[in-house]
């Protein structure tokens, strides 16, 4: 059971919205620690697509975007592409593991 | 960017210590402000952050294995190691060391291609 609450899969036409949630508690995410997302396409090796909330590093599309209130966080992916189609993970700090915590990934479809 | 690289024994048996190395290149990890993390994923499942070293050798464990766990800095100046003792099945998995980047707060910047552990 992960620290971090996300749905396990979410599914989208091309072209269209979608949004991944990432419920966390008082401890992480309520706790003013950031969130941060990764993109992890079948056997590959995760890769950092949101740091701090909602800043992307360079070469990320900018269809993709995150946001935080309170104790979740979500990512938003517009325009939606075959080749997003991969896991997505949020990551936070949790002070009362005093360690780093993963969400349980969330499985991106595109239809 | 810094480049990292797993490497280690693919399989081992119950009850044993497994022991994996980080190889990165970029600045001496000695010298600069670098912060190197474990964290493991088994097949089909999430990721699972295991321990961190910094270059000052201030070391942090997840609380849930912190009794098995070992991390140092390696013999070489760009090196890591994690060991962690009494292997058990459901310790299988794939285990990435990554490069943590303080920016607010810490995140994984650069991952190394991972490495398939499997107990048997």
């Amino acid at each position: 059971q992960s620290v971090l609450t996300q749905p396990p899969s979410v599914s989208g036409a091309p072209g269209q919205r979608i949004t991944i949630s990432c419920t966390g508690t008082s401890s992480n995410i309520g706790a003013d620690f950031d969130v941060h997302w990764y993109q992890q396409f079948p056997g590959a090796v995760p890769k950092l697509l949101i740091f701090n909330n909602h800043r992307r590093p360079s070469g990320v599309p900018d269809r993709f975007s995150g946001s935080k209130s309170d104790t979740s966080a979500s990512l938003a992916i517009t325009g939606l592409q075959p080749e997003d189609e991969a896991d997505y993970y949020c990551q936070s700090y949790d002070k009362g593991l005093s360690g780093w915590v993963f969400g349980g990934g969330t499985k991106l479809t595109v239809l | 960017q810094v480049t990292l690289r797993e490497s280690g024994p693919g399989l081992v048996k119950p009850t044993q210590t497994l022991t994996l190395t980080c190889t990165f290149t970029g600045p001496s990890f000695y010298t600069t402000g670098m912060s190197v993390a474990w964290i493991r994923q088994p097949p089909g499942k999430a990721l699972e952050w295991l321990a961190r070293i910094d270059s000052d050798d201030d070391k942090y464990f997840s609380k849930s294995l912190k009794a098995r766990l070992t991390i140092s800095r390696g013999t070489s100046k760009n090196q890591v190691a994690l060991s962690l003792a009494d292997m058990q099945p459901a310790d299988t998995a794939t285990y990435f060391c990554a490069r943590m980047v303080k920016d607010g707060t810490y995140y994984f910047g650069d991952w190394g291609q991972g490495i398939f552990v499997s107990v048997s």
